[in-house]
């Protein structure tokens, strides 16, 4: 079952506007949530993380939201950069020893100029 | 450093053979991951390592597939007699275990399986 939902399959962007990303999850157990941004031929690049005792996280043009009480996160870029087209996973581990990640069959963003 | 790296980058083989991949980790990293990617999908667990103990395995992983870690260091995943739905993108992800649960990934060893 799939325990991660990013329902958007794709998105597009201006160049410099915000890009909203988001991603569902269904497991109370997660207690820890990441991003990461695939470019074609190669492995996903992490990108932010977020614990569950927190509830935004930003690091330059990258914010994620973290609404427990909804089991919603998201990924705001801004401004979004040609160089942002890429696919973007949400991924989510949980509990004591749990350190394997389930991810979100992902978000493909195209920036336009 | 050079990151995680993963040999060979793409596989063909036919049905019904054995084929093995191996991991190199960031140096450092005692915990080491197997996942697997379809066209279309994000990633899927299949097996983690911390040092050479294999601690988790999927219900995925079914009994054709076999990973190792000797010593610690690099890794191997085998697929016995293939089959085309074996098809798939294999990343390995290493992570430390001061930094959280942030894995680092490969580029991925693709297999095709005619």
């Amino acid at each position: 079952d799939q325990q991660v939902k990013q329902n958007s399959p794709s998105l597009s962007v201006q160049e410099g506007r915000i890009s909203i990303l988001n991603c569902d999850y269904t497991n109370s157990m997660f207690d820890y949530f990441l991003w990461y941004k695939k470019y074609p031929a190669e492995g996903p690049t992490f990108l932010i993380s977020i614990s569950s005792i927190k509830d935004k996280n930003e690091d330059g043009r990258f914010t994620v939201f973290l609404n427990k009480s909804a089991k919603h996160l998201s990924l705001h870029i801004v401004p979004s950069q040609p160089g942002d087209s890429a696919v973007y996973f949400c991924a989510a581990s949980g509990g004591s020893n749990d350190y394997k990640l389930s991810f979100g069959a992902g978000t493909t963003v195209t920036v336009r100029a | 450093d050079t990151g995680v790296s993963q040999d060979p980058r793409h596989k063909i083989t036919k049905r019904g053979q054995n084929v093995t991949f191996r991991c190199d980790p960031i140096s450092e990293h005692n915990r080491l991951y197997w996942y697997r990617q379809t066209l279309g999908q994000g990633p899927e667990f299949l097996t983690y390592f911390q040092n050479e103990a294999q601690l988790e395995k999927s219900r995925l992983l079914s009994d054709r597939f076999s990973a190792e870690r000797p010593k610690g260091s690099f890794s191997t995943l085998e697929i016995q007699r293939t089959e085309q739905g074996d098809s798939a993108m294999y990343l390995c992800a290493s992570s430390f275990v001061r930094e959280g649960n942030i894995q680092y990934f490969g580029a991925g060893t693709r297999l095709s399986v005619l």
